[in-house]
């Protein structure tokens, strides 16, 4: 059965301060992962989709990292702002070529 | 670029009874997928449509059906309604399949509430 897991699952940080958050999923047949950042009462809105093992990938203050052999995925954020508040949901596609996505991890910054 | 359009945003109905929903993909986009949000599950797929095919289903009953039309533009129904049905239902566009890699653009999504 295909499991995607999401850690922690809510995490406050003080701003200002770096925070990083973990996607694990199976290794076999991956094919792709996605991030998304989903702020309250508003549409997810896509961050990164990687493909390939070692992947790095980076938009402003955050970035993400890829192991597709070990099945893992880190979310970073750098320098943590008040709107950066919102869930920060993972998804894969793996062999049946549909996302599946973890239950997310809602980041809550501190001013 | 107009972004993705979903109809209605808030609905409730009564169980037993159906319902339709609709999304407007961003222009240019061929590929629609369906998504249920519920507290207790998160992010479910449902199905995705490109090209007025059925690409993929999600592990929902035969109740929830979806089609998808020449402009790109796809509707889901739901029929004979249970309180269990009550979610947030998103969908999303693509240029080209999810499983191609391509990145997905949200829309607000449809609050449907079963009494």
């Amino acid at each position: 059965i295909l499991n995607v897991e999401q850690s922690p699952q809510s995490l406050h940080v003080q701003e200002g301060d770096s925070t990083n958050f973990t996607c694990s999923f199976p290794s076999s047949n991956f094919y792709a992962l996605h991030w998304y950042r989903w702020e309250t009462a508003k549409s997810p809105e896509a961050l990164f989709v990687m493909t390939l093992n070692g992947d790095e990938k980076k938009k402003g203050r955050i970035s993400a990292t890829l192991n597709t052999k070990e099945g893992y995925s880190y979310l970073y954020i750098k320098g943590s702002q008040p709107e950066d508040s919102a869930t920060y949901l993972c998804a894969t596609i793996q062999g049946a070529q549909k996302l599946v996505f973890g239950q997310g991890t809602r980041l809550t910054i501190n001013p | 670029k107009a972004g993705v359009t979903q109809t209605p945003r808030y609905l409730i109905k009564t169980r037993g009874q159906q319902v339709t929903l609709s999304c407007s993909p961003i222009s240019g986009h061929r590929s629609v997928s369906w998504y249920q949000q519920t507290p207790g599950q998160g992010l479910q797929f449902l199905f995705e449509y490109f090209s007025e095919t059925q690409r993929n289903k999600g592990n929902f009953p035969g109740r929830f059906s979806g089609r998808q039309f020449s402009n790109s533009r796809s509707e889901m129904n739901v029929s004979t309604l249970e309180l269990g049905d009550s979610a947030l239902y998103l969908c999303a566009s693509s240029l080209s399949t999810v499983g191609g890699g391509n990145e997905q653009f949200f829309g607000p999504g449809t609050r449907l509430t079963v009494l």
